[in-house]
């Protein structure tokens, strides 16, 4: 079945440098993600959303780029903080449909 | 967004027994749906609970073993039966708040572990 995946499942990133996590899906009839970060013991927090007709959406200190040609999904995190360590998950799904599509995680480390 | 609660945040519970979580919103919300993510996996959608009317279940899920119930726009509940130690895992609710596009928001979470 298809799927969204998620390239490195670890990421060590130190304090101040910007973090990459990247994300590829397969379903191509998707057309909304969402970033979401989940500490320990906690639910996922949505980090930040883009629509398939975009091609990059920034918040604060984070930005989420889409490329449908290669079915790429990507989360930027500028000036990596040490509260920044969490797992991070891409999950897709289509307009009107809401269930979402989980990658498999990518746990993100800041050293001091 | 909206502020989402669950009970209990966690249990330890015995085999062959039954437990409900119950979720509940502060605002009404177009869809309610609940999650499972067993220990260091990602998420998989159990059902999708509608208001006033069966749930929706996916695959690899049934009704008699996670009933859920959804009396109205901001509560649900989702009862996991017959515990065995597989069914331990975290169950998450989450909605898609009314009037948003889809984004969709999670609640803390229900920790359950069946010895």
């Amino acid at each position: 079945g298809e799927s969204v995946g998620l390239h490195l499942p670890t990421l060590s990133v130190q304090e101040g440098d910007n973090s990459i996590i990247n994300c590829a899906y397969s379903n191509s009839a998707s057309d909304y993600f969402i970033w979401y970060k989940q500490e320990s013991g906690k639910g996922p927090q949505f980090i930040i959303d883009i629509r398939s007709n975009m091609d990059k959406r920034q918040g604060q200190r984070v930005t989420v780029l889409l490329n449908k040609t290669v079915k790429h999904l990507s989360l930027q995190i500028a000036a990596t903080q040490p509260g920044d360590s969490a797992v991070y998950f891409c999950a897709e799904t289509s307009a009107g449909d809401y269930k979402l599509s989980f990658g498999a995680g990518t746990t993100v480390t800041v050293r001091a | 967004s909206a502020v989402i609660s669950q009970k209990p945040s966690r249990d330890i519970c015995q085999r062959g027994t039954s437990l409900t979580i119950q979720c509940q919103v502060d605002s009404q919300v177009t869809m309610m749906f609940w999650y499972r993510q067993q220990p260091g996996q990602s998420l998989t959608l159990i059902a999708t609970a509608n208001q006033g009317s069966e749930a929706t279940y996916e695959s690899g899920f049934v009704i008699d073993k996670f009933p859920i119930s959804r009396p109205n726009l901001t509560f649900s509940t989702l009862t996991v039966s017959n515990m065995s130690p597989e069914d331990s895992s975290i169950y998450l609710c989450s909605v898609v708040p009314s009037g948003t596009y889809n984004e969709q928001f999670f609640g803390p979470g229900t920790r359950l572990t069946v010895l």
